[in-house]
């Protein structure tokens, strides 16, 4: 049963401090989406690789979020420094194709407290 | 640009009650739009999506929904409520590229 898996499930930090999120595709899966979950904005869309091309950034925080693909089984969130306002869940998702029928496959989240 | 709004943030049924989660969309295009259900502490699950093969789309758990073109909604029902449908249930319209927009969620609660 392939599954998106995200690493790690839980981080507390404290303000200043970087934080490294990660997320596996599902195998052969071409496209990874990075959302963002928050009680005020619910779901939004941060950016997402096709190909492991950034195609969408708009939705981060220019001045303190990064986000890459360094390889076909890997993608990154980075924040730095953090701020309490980034406490969230952030979800990972892939896709096969990138077309706008195509089903996203989401990850578990990983639970960020800053502090 | 496409939007989903779902109405009402809170909907609570009785078990074996019809659960009935409204949402409707804007769209300047044919829009692709899915529901997908989230656990507690959980990823969020595709339950269905509509692709324009049929109005009438079944997915998982009993549950399906009926694209109305007039009415602009995508509304999802199950006949029978079950407990373990107590969830939060996502409606989303996709984007180009394929990107999700969604709606608020509606988070449903099942009474023995």
């Amino acid at each position: 049963d392939a599954r998106v898996t995200q690493t790690p499930r839980h981080k507390v930090t404290e303000m200043g401090q970087e934080v490294t999120m990660r997320c596996q595709p599902i195998l052969g899966h071409n496209t990874v989406f990075w959302y963002r979950q928050t009680m005020m904005q619910g779901l939004e869309l941060l950016a997402y690789f096709r190909n492991r091309a950034p195609l969408d950034d708009s939705g981060m925080p220019k001045d303190r979020f990064s986000a890459e693909m360094p390889d076909a089984t890997l993608a990154t969130l980075k924040i730095q420094p953090s701020e309490p306002r980034d406490s969230a869940v952030y979800f990972c998702a892939s896709g096969l194709g990138g077309q706008v029928k195509e089903t996203q496959y989401f990850g578990p989240g990983t639970r960020l407290l800053v502090l | 640009a496409q939007s989903v709004t779902q109405l009402g943030s809170h909907v609570s049924v009785s078990e074996g009650a019809l659960v009935l989660l409204r949402c409707n969309y804007s769209s300047s295009v044919p829009p692709y739009l899915f529901w997908y259900v989230q656990y507690p502490n959980q990823g969020l699950q595709l339950l269905l999506k509509y692709t324009s093969a049929a109005t009438l789309v079944k997915g998982i758990n009993g549950f399906e929904a009926e694209f109305k073109k007039s009415e602009t909604s995508f509304h999802l029902t199950k006949p029978s409520a079950h407990m373990s449908d107590a969830a939060e249930y996502f409606c989303a319209v996709s984007a180009t590229g394929g990107k999700l927009i969604f709606g608020q969620g509606t988070e449903l609660s099942v009474k023995p």
